[in-house]
């Protein structure tokens, strides 16, 4: 079992579909990072979990909504998307200055 | 000015050459430099890790920091095709949350 586990890998969706992104980490950290990477550009900090709570939201729009219900599991909910949200998803736990990266979720949005 | 910057290639090196890969930051505040190693459909994996200025050596990667500059290099010796993936500089601040990385160096070896 990797340290991160992402679900799924890949995920095609409509602009009207409401789907969830799942992460799962192994490592017992306690931080939870959602990172969108798209080509060409650096990675995009979205949501930072410390202990189950929200301690960074970095101005991502409202059609992305994280969810972490343990320091375990983290979520990220996805409603009414556009077509330049197509991207890698990456889900990062945070341990020892280090962050640990799950293998991704790559999104296509038509 | 974007806080960290790098070229995102790609470079194409013939194998054994010595690949240098580099970043340039903006804030003299950041204190931990990593270097990540990105193969395709995989997601980021630590490679080096290093806080001061001056080199870190761990096999055939040499990572080195220049505070003074706020450059950071990765040097590969004896690259081969395996090493052919993208390569990520971040940079992180202690008692925050926030790493900020560069676009990444997407590198060739060829056999």
């Amino acid at each position: 079992e990797t340290g991160v586990t992402q679900t799924p890998r890949h995920l095609v969706m409509g602009m009207t579909n409401k789907k969830s992104l799942k992460c799962e980490q192994h490592l017992g950290h306690n931080a939870m990072y959602w990172y969108k990477q798209s080509a060409k550009k650096p990675l995009e900090l979205m949501f930072v979990y410390s202990l189950e709570e929200r301690v960074e939201n970095n101005s991502v729009p409202s059609r992305f909504s994280p969810e972490c219900p343990n320091s375990s599991h983290l979520f990220l909910h996805l409603h009414t998307l556009q077509p330049e949200d197509s991207a890698l998803y990456l889900c990062a736990s945070k341990g020892g200055g280090e962050l640990f990266f799950g293998e991704g979720s790559r999104l296509t949005v038509l | 000015q974007k806080e960290v910057e790098q070229d995102p290639g790609p470079l194409s090196v013939p194998e054994g050459a010595i690949v240098s890969l580099n970043c340039t930051y903006s804030n003299s505040a950041f204190q931990y430099f990593m270097w990540y190693r990105q193969y395709s459909r995989k997601g980021p994996e630590l490679l080096m890790y290093t806080y001061s200025s001056g080199n870190k050596e761990d096999g055939r990667f040499t990572a080195q920091v220049d505070k003074s500059s706020k450059y950071i290099s990765l040097f590969i010796r004896d690259s081969q095709p395996s090493d052919s993936a993208t390569y990520l500089c971040a940079i992180h601040t202690s008692g925050t949350y926030k790493y900020i990385f560069g676009t990444g160096t997407r590198l060739k070896v060829l056999a």
